[in-house]
């Protein structure tokens, strides 16, 4: 029961510098989210997906490109790291209508990701 | 602009007594509203969730209350446990039964003390 798996669990970044969380989900969700968590903010939308090939902005898409080639895949991409993006960064997915028997349809999330930019 | 406002930063409470924790939200657009659990160094876990249909859902310990017309919603757990301790989070969507497009408030964290 693998879920919502995230890689890699901890980063250091320089400023400047690329890189790709990976998030991968073996449920067949076919909508999928980056949220970023910080200090008194709660956790806000970065970027989401409802289904392969199609994605969007969300509360804060600055500095964060994503792609959706699969349903079950969907990387966030830091172009160039800045400080301010020294976070924890999940990413959830669920169904896009709620199914049975629980009919939430809420979301599940991953382990997140610590990033540190220097 | 904090469309999920969870005011109160944190709270205790006795083992066995209930937690009460609340939850404000300003857009009237929100269908859907979810609480979340998070452990330190895990992601957040679905605990219980209520359509603007209802006014109250109950699961176990976990009862969620909303009242549409104050913009209001909170959650129940009685009785509260050690076991109970951690950041809880209010969220909102405006799709009806899905958690697409979450907005979350800022958290509370319970300590359930002995």
């Amino acid at each position: 029961n693998a879920g919502v798996t995230q890689t890699p669990k901890f980063q250091v970044l320089k400023t400047g510098q690329s890189m790709t969380l990976q998030c991968a989900q073996d449920m067949n969700h076919e909508y999928m989210s980056w949220y970023r968590q910080d200090p008194g903010m709660g956790l806000r939308l970065i970027h989401y997906s409802v289904g392969a090939g199609i994605t969007d902005q969300g509360e804060v898409p600055n500095g964060y490109n994503v792609s959706r080639s699969t349903t079950e895949d969907f990387p966030l991409r830091l172009l160039s790291a800045a400080p301010s993006q020294t976070s924890v960064y999940f990413c959830a997915s669920s169904y896009l209508v709620a199914r049975a028997p629980r009919g939430t349809g809420e979301l599940f999330f991953g382990e997140g990701s610590r990033l540190t930019v220097l | 602009d904090q469309q999920v406002k969870q005011n109160s930063p944190s709270l205790s409470v006795q083992e066995g007594r209930i937690s009460i924790l609340n939850c404000d939200y300003t857009n009237s657009m929100f269908d859907y509203f979810l609480w979340y659990k998070k452990y330190p160094a895990e992601g957040p876990t679905f605990l219980i969730s209520i359509s603007s249909i209802k006014d109250k859902n109950e699961d176990g310990r976990f009862t969620v209350f909303l009242n549409k017309s104050a913009k209001h919603l909170s959650l129940h757990i009685v009785p509260s446990q050690p076991g109970d301790s951690a950041v809880y989070f209010c969220a909102a969507s405006p799709y009806t039964g899905t958690a697409s497009k979450l907005t979350f408030g800022t958290g509370t964290r319970l300590q359930v003390t002995l």
